[in-house]
Order: structure tokens, then C-alpha cells, then sequence
């Protein structure tokens, strides 16, 4: 079974400008969530996505936003960059909630996301 | 919203020694927490989970316990080895509007096991 998938691997971005990132889930799972790892901390939640609606989003700036397609592959765009922005973004898929309590997230391999 | 504490933030240890990572949460209607190790440039693996309706709960060299009173649940690896050296981060549920899926994490231990 193919695990969770990103890309790029890699972003190189301009201060100001506009990121999009992409997540595919593992098969059958239905919801996506995002996160940021900024060097030398924690996982931060960005945003939560369960079939196609945003179901809860963290402390962050409506400057990031996304979306989840019907295939349940996510987007995570990020507008007027900024340096502080630059991180591992890491997205995690997991089975409905609702199917019995299925609460285990699997982790994508993230995207670098660089701002100079 | 959920808090997530963890304790301590670097931990080394000689192989074989025991270790002990500890976290605290705040809010009471939490129920799942995962446990994930990272080693340097991967990604988050889960390694073991609890739910609240569970005290305890192994998987060969590594336990936890949860103790939903005092709000904190803590991993135990024995017998360690070098390739158990990386950064562990805890995590629970964030109860937000009913909603039960997001985790929110700990901010991490970084573990060494010295040969």
C-alpha cells in the first residue's frame, strides 16, 4: 500500500510570494491534515480537511489556505510569503473519524519550503 | 484549545538503560495519544498509540501509560538501542466544536543512545 505522498520535495520562494503544496493520502483514507515543523521546533497544526470541507484550522493567518478535491488530495497554499514562513510542511492522512474512532495519522515525507 | 507539554526536551542515555518521556495535556475531553518518533530528515512515524479508555499499553521494548486524573501519559522504551536515537514527540486530540481529528503535539525530545 502506498504510504502518503508531497510535492514538491522542495520550494524555493521570494518574500511575497505565493506557495501551493500538494498532499495525496493513503487509499481510502478520507481526511488529510497539514503542519508545520519550523527548524528546531514542534509540529504546529496548519489545517484539517475531511471530505472536501475544512473542519478545524490552526493558530495561523488566513494567508494560509487550502483545499481538499474530491479524489481527497490536498492543496495548501500559502500568499505573501514571508521569511518566517520557511519550514517542513508536513501533511498526515487518516481514515473518517467517524468510522469506529479511526484517529491514526500517517505522515507524508513534508515539503521544504524555503523563502529568501 | 489543547495545551501539550513534554518533558524533557533532550534526554541521553547509555544502551540498554531504560528511558522516560513524559507529557502533560490540558483538556480533559482528549482520548486518543499517539506517540511519533522522527529521525533526522524523515518523516514522523507513529510508533504507539493510547486511547483514554486504556491505562497502559506495549509494544515489545516500548510501553505507555496514561493516567486521565492527573492529565499525563508517558513513553517507556527499554533496553535501548542506538537506532531508537531521535526526536519523540507526544501528542493528544483537540476536542474544537465537537471535532476530534487534529493533533496537537508536544514540542519534542530529542533522544540519544550513547554505544
Amino acid at each position: 500500500e502506498a504510504g502518503v505522498t508531497q510535492s514538491p520535495t522542495h520550494l524555493i520562494k521570494t518574500r511575497g510570494q505565493q506557495a501551493t503544496l500538494r498532499c495525496s493520502p493513503i487509499s481510502g483514507h478520507t481526511s488529510v491534515y497539514w503542519y508545520q515543523q519550523a527548524l528546531g521546533l514542534g509540529l504546529q497544526f496548519l489545517l484539517w480537511y475531511d471530505e472536501g470541507e475544512e473542519r478545524n484550522r490552526g493558530n495561523f493567518p488566513p494567508r494560509f489556505s487550502g483545499r481538499q478535491f474530491p479524489n481527497y488530495s490536498s492543496e495548501l497554499n500559502v500568499n505573501a510569503l514571508e521569511l518566517e514562513d520557511s519550514a517542513l510542511y508536513l501533511c498526515a492522512s487518516s481514515l473518517d473519524r467517524r468510522a469506529g474512532g479511526a484517529y491514526e495519522q500517517y505522515f507524508g515525507p513534508g515539503t521544504r519550503l524555503t523563502v529568501t | 484549545g489543547e495545551n501539550v507539554e513534554q518533558h524533557p526536551s533532550t534526554l541521553s542515555v547509555q544502551e540498554g538503560d531504560s528511558a522516560v518521556i513524559k507529557c502533560t495535556y490540558s483538556d480533559s475531553a482528549s482520548n486518543y495519544f499517539p506517540w511519533y518518533k522522527q529521525e533526522l530528515g524523515k518523516r514522523p512515524q507513529l510508533i504507539i498509540d493510547i486511547r483514554s479508555n486504556v491505562g497502559e499499553k506495549k509494544d515489545q521494548r516500548i510501553a505507555v501509560t496514561l493516567n486521565k486524573t492527573a492529565k499525563h501519559f508517558s513513553l517507556h522504551i527499554t533496553e535501548t538501542q542506538p537506532e531508537d536515537s531521535a526526536v519523540y514527540f507526544c501528542a493528544a486530540n483537540s476536542d474544537y466544536g465537537g471535532s476530534q481529528g487534529n493533533l496537537i503535539f508536544g514540542k519534542g525530545t530529542k533522544l540519544s543512545v550513547k554505544p
